[in-house]
Formats: C-alpha cells, structure tokens, sequence
C-alpha cells in the first residue's frame, strides 16, 4: 500500500498559467514533509521542509502548504525553468533511522 | 552549502564486472548517508542506510552481496555493485544528511551494463 501519493501524475501549463499539486500520506506521526525538484538525469533538489498543519513556506514562485494528511505544492505564475519533476516525501517514526519515502512525483511541463 | 558529489555520473561495463561509486560530502560532514535506485519515470527506491562506521542498514529485497556499501568516514561512502549483470542497469544516487536534517543528494550515476 503507497504511503505517499501524488498527483496528478503529469501536469502541462501554459506560461503564467498557476496551479497546484497534490501529495498526500497516510503515515502516522509525521516528523516532516520535503519537497524536491528533480531535472532529468540529476538527483533531487531540497526545496521546502514541513513540520506541522497549517505550516506555509514560499521560495520564489512556489509555495508549500501542509495539513494533516496532505500537502500542496501551488506554482504562481510559472515559467518554461520551472518544468522538472516535484517531488514529495515523508520522514516518519515508522521508519528506521529517520529514513524518508518518497511519492512518484509529479512531471511539470512548462509551456512558453 | 550542502552539497554532495557523486562520481563517476556515468559507466558503462560489461556483464560480471564490479562497479564502485563514490558519495561525498563536500561542505559537511554527513551522519548518514542514503543509497537510492531509480528507475525511468519511477520514484527513488531507498535501498540502504549507511551510518559512518557501522554496517549498513539494507531495505527489504535488496542483496547485500551485491550492492557492498562502505561508509568510511563522515564524508565518504561508497557503494560496489558485484558481479554486474544487465538487470542492475539503473540510475544509483546517494544522499547525505546531518542528522534529522533534509537529506541532499549527488547527482546520480547511470549505470548500464552490457
């Protein structure tokens, strides 16, 4: 059973055009909730760390939100540089080590 | 700051051969480091948990006899794929973190093996 969901699974946009994307987790005792950027052939790049419900973080265009079974990750205005694959993840006592897992990403086209 | 280097980025071997690659972390010294495979259009499976000077920690399903993880100091760890066949052709990256802190990653190494 995944533990971490996102959708949709691929998102096209035009330029300027917002919109949001979607991850949602069924674990218990949520010790955080990552965003990361992922460019094809490259590793994953941190964006944003969520804690609580209710908690918000912004860096340029993109904006995260958290509740307590689902995050949000919301794109103003995007760009063509914003296209990538986003990807959530999860860090939870049910897992060793403070290990993360990650949902399948969501792939952003960004059209000009 | 936090920045993990991961080398080589690409290789390519024959079938039967060993494969090392090297996770560093160049401004930090990292408590653990991560093992993730990834397959195309896929999520990044975690396949081992390595703390600097103990064994390593793998996932379910993956062979310890295969993927050999060393993790030899606070900022070095390596991971050898043994006897490599075309079914371990794949997209490796690592991960490093402090701690709690948000893991950061390499970019990746694509290995294909013929």
């Amino acid at each position: 059973e995944d533990q971490v969901t996102q959708s949709p699974e691929a998102l096209r946009l035009q330029e300027g055009e917002s919109s949001s994307l979607n991850c949602s987790y069924t674990v218990s005792g949520l010790r955080g909730l990552f965003w990361y950027r992922q460019d094809p052939g490259k590793g994953p790049e941190f964006l944003f760390t969520l804690y609580s419900a209710g908690e918000e973080k912004e860096k340029e265009r993109l904006k995260a939100t958290l509740t307590k079974k689902e995050s949000f990750l919301h794109i103003t205005a995007p760009k063509p540089e914003d296209s990538a694959t986003y990807l959530c993840a999860v860090q939870s006592p049910e897992y060793n080590n403070n290990d993360m897992r990650f949902g399948a990403g969501t792939r952003l086209t960004v059209k000009p | 700051g936090a920045v993990v280097s991961q080398h080589p980025s690409w290789v390519i071997c024959k079938s039967g051969t060993s494969v090392k690659i090297e996770c560093r972390s160049l401004d930090f010294q990292a408590t653990t480091m991560f093992w993730y495979r990834q397959f195309p259009k896929q999520s990044l499976m975690l396949m081992a948990t390595s703390n600097e000077g103990s064994k390593a920690t793998y996932e379910q399903g993956v062979e310890k006899d295969k993927f050999l993880i060393n993790h030899a100091s606070l900022t070095l760890s390596t991971l050898t794929v043994t006897s490599a066949h075309p079914e371990d052709s794949s997209f490796y990256i690592c991960s490093a973190r402090v701690y709690a802190q948000p893991q950061h990653f390499g970019d990746g190494t694509r290995l294909s093996i013929l």
